[in-house]
């Protein structure tokens, strides 16, 4: 059973601040993911990544960094914490091929910016 | 890029109704249209896929048919139950291992008993 996990379920932190959300998944996916779901917006992608040190631009990268500096892990980063990024964050990982393209969430971190 | 919209935002049927919900897509690359549902306070998760080869795909009370002319996808709800009361998010993809997957805003499905 595939299992992506992130760090917290709930998150308060401060204007300007640099906050790191964790994702570990256990099932060796080379392609992971971080979308910012947002009422009547759906779920938007913010970077993606498909190899260990490789990252990609999802449709909202801006005020965002992302690390991946080993297979099974895959951090967000927020350099400077705003309100608008008050969000939900998930996670997703799924493996590369051909036919193999469902993407495994993880519970979301609910991040609060005051 | 790749721009999919979703309707209706929200659907509310009788249980043992139908409920049908519509996206279409702009890439016409796209040959991969999953559909993940989000129960409350929990991850969404597939319920069916449908790939660009073929018009309709069935799973018990639920069905996805694919109009890659129209570059339209719809999923389709039969018999509703309580428990189909979630969130539907509709997605495509072009498939192949280095997928970037655009996702719909999403359909609220209430399923009045």
């Amino acid at each position: 059973d595939v299992k992506v996990t992130q760090s917290s379920r709930y998150l308060v932190k401060r204007t300007g601040e640099k906050v790191f959300l964790e994702c570990v998944q256990d099932m060796d996916h080379e392609n992971m993911f971080w979308y910012r779901q947002d009422p009547g917006l759906g779920l938007r992608l913010i970077y993606f990544s498909y190899d260990v040190k490789m990252k990609e631009k999802g449709d909202i990268p801006e005020g965002y960094s992302v690390s991946r500096e080993k297979k099974e892990r895959f951090s967000l980063i927020l350099e400077s914490a705003s309100t608008n990024q008050t969000s939900m964050y998930l996670c997703a990982s799924s493996l590369r091929g051909a036919y193999t393209d469902t993407q495994y969430f993880g519970p979301g971190t609910r991040l609060t910016v005051l | 890029g790749e721009n999919v919209e979703q309707h209706p935002s929200t659907l509310s049927v009788q249980e043992g109704d139908s409920a049908v919900i519509k996206c279409t897509y702009s890439d016409s690359a796209s040959n991969y249209f999953p559909w993940y549902k989000q129960e409350l306070g929990k991850r969404p998760q597939l319920i069916i896929d449908i790939r660009s080869n073929v018009g309709e795909k069935k799973d018990q009370r639920i069905a996805v048919t694919l109009n890659k002319t129209a570059k339209h996808f719809s999923l389709h709800i039969t018999e509703t139950q309580p428990e189909d009361s979630a969130v539907y998010f509709c997605a495509a993809s072009s498939s192949g291992g280095y997928q970037k997957v655009t996702f719909g805003t999403g359909t609220k499905l209430q399923v009045i008993p």
